[in-house]
């Protein structure tokens, strides 16, 4: 099966910019997350779908960062506007429905604020 | 809340000498743990999971409830182990949950 898909892989902007991400879930996969890694730290997970409405954004900085996910397949997660601790890398993962499965992560976006 | 925490950033053995990764955790219900690696230019991927007591890759963890430590073991190290891996929980029971990580331990293993 081919994998979570994201991109851009890398992106470079200066602060106060903003950015989107993308991401495709393996197919059939209902439940989707945002997770974001700095540097030297584990991902911490920002947002989490389950098909197109949001189950968990306790963590999501609601005044710069919003995600959607469209028709329950794709999502977006922008940032606006950018600040300089906001650079990391953003990963998103999918995992399908059922108890005990587990969750699939794309190759994530590594943003750089200048 | 939840918590893990993997004492070691880093920590290096040589081929064939034995490894434990260290984690413990933080939960005041019953938690699902997993180990997830990330080799060199690669994505983070699933090693294995508590509730499937499986070996994988000769890795093995058993989940130490009354310690609250989930620690991976091999016997025996290759040098295709040096990765990062992370230690993930997850609150248990639930079809769909976030995945709470530590900060990751590095190994190396030196030829």
């Amino acid at each position: 099966e081919a994998g979570v898909a994201q991109s851009p892989r890398y992106k470079i902007i200066e602060k106060r910019q903003s950015v989107a991400f993308w991401c495709n879930p393996i197919s059939g996969h209902a439940t989707l997350y945002w997770y974001q890694q700095i540097l030297g730290q584990g991902p911490k997970l920002l947002i989490q779908f389950q098909n197109n409405g949001v189950v968990d954004d306790s963590q999501l900085p609601k005044d710069r960062f919003s995600a959607e996910r469209l028709k329950g397949v794709d999502s977006t997660l922008k940032i606006q506007p950018a600040k300089l601790e906001d650079s990391a890398v953003y990963l998103c993962a999918s995992s399908p429905t059922g108890l005990n499965q587990p969750q699939h992560f794309g190759d994530g976006t590594r943003l750089s604020i200048l | 809340a939840q918590r893990v925490t993997q004492p070691e950033k880093l920590l290096s053995v040589f081929k064939g000498a034995p490894v434990e990764l260290k984690c413990n955790y933080s939960y005041s219900g019953s938690p699902e743990l997993f180990w997830y690696v990330q080799y060199s230019r690669q994505r983070l991927q699933l090693l294995l999971r508590h509730i499937s007591r499986e070996s994988i890759k000769g890795f093995t963890a058993d989940l130490n409830k009354g310690e609250t430590s989930f620690h991976l073991k091999k016997p025996f190290a290759q040098e295709e182990d040096s990765a990062m891996y992370y230690c993930a929980l997850r609150a248990g029971g639930t079809s769909y949950g976030k995945l709470t990580f530590g900060q990751g331990t590095i190994l190396t293993v030196h030829p």
